[in-house]
């Protein structure tokens, strides 16, 4: 089993407040991404990071933000919530073996903005 | 990255082999090729990946054709709570290659 953490796994937030999702792996894993996915949809890569002050946006135009200072942590930040953030994020890492990118995905945020 | 196609759902009886087959006409000779399911609700699980050889580990054994076009993921003995959506994806190694997931199958398994 991976270990890979994201709180809160629930959040009910009103429009125009900061968020910040947590994510953390004590793996030791380079790589780090945020994906979103709405319910029984496809997941969408919005953030991904290579290592320590990489970060880079993914496939999926977001208006969040992600930071990488230590290897373990990488979160993502709303500054300011609109229902139209209203989705599941999943953060995820890999471990580069036997010549592939395993990623390890956390148990995911669901978040509600009304 | 080369697309894959996977059918939409299929269903399996308890207990029995569940056989998910999935279509990777375009791959190409450094891509590999990975499974991942998603249990409603909970995070994507990794399940096994390959190149060109089968492969086998604790949840499933992979098969991918000697032109490797196509492939099949075989759970041996499906229990329910194999009941989740399965996703084939196709990738290479690339620094900067991400995991691009698709529809995927959506297996039900049936008492």
């Amino acid at each position: 089993e991976a270990d890979i953490y994201q709180t809160p796994r629930y959040l009910v937030i009103g429009t125009g407040k900061k968020i910040t999702l947590e994510c953390s792996q004590t793996m030791g894993h380079d790589k780090m991404y945020w994906y979103q996915q709405d319910p029984g949809m496809e997941l969408h890569l919005i953030h991904y990071s290579y290592g320590v002050n990489s970060t880079e946006k993914g496939d999926l135009s977001s208006e969040s933000t992600v930071s990488r200072i230590r290897t373990e942590h990488f979160p993502l930040t709303l500054e300011s919530a609109r229902p139209s953030h209203t989705s599941q994020y999943l953060c995820a890492s890999s471990d580069p073996r036997r010549g592939g990118e395993t990623q390890y995905f956390g148990p995911g945020t669901r978040l509600l903005v009304l | 990255d080369a697309k894959t196609t996977q059918p939409p759902s299929m269903d399996c009886a308890e207990g029995r082999a569940a056989n998910l087959p999935c279509n990777h006409s375009t791959i190409s000779g450094n891509e590999y090729v990975y499974w991942y399911r998603q249990i409603h609700s909970q995070g994507p699980q990794y399940i096994i990946h390959g190149l060109k050889n089968n492969e086998t580990n604790e949840m499933a054994s992979l098969i991918i054709t000697e032109d490797r076009k196509s492939s099949t993921l075989i759970l041996p003995h499906a229990t329910l709570r194999d009941t989740a959506v399965y996703y084939c994806i196709s990738m290479n190694n690339n620094a900067g290659n991400m995991l691009t997931f698709g529809g995927g199958t959506r297996l039900m398994v049936k008492p």
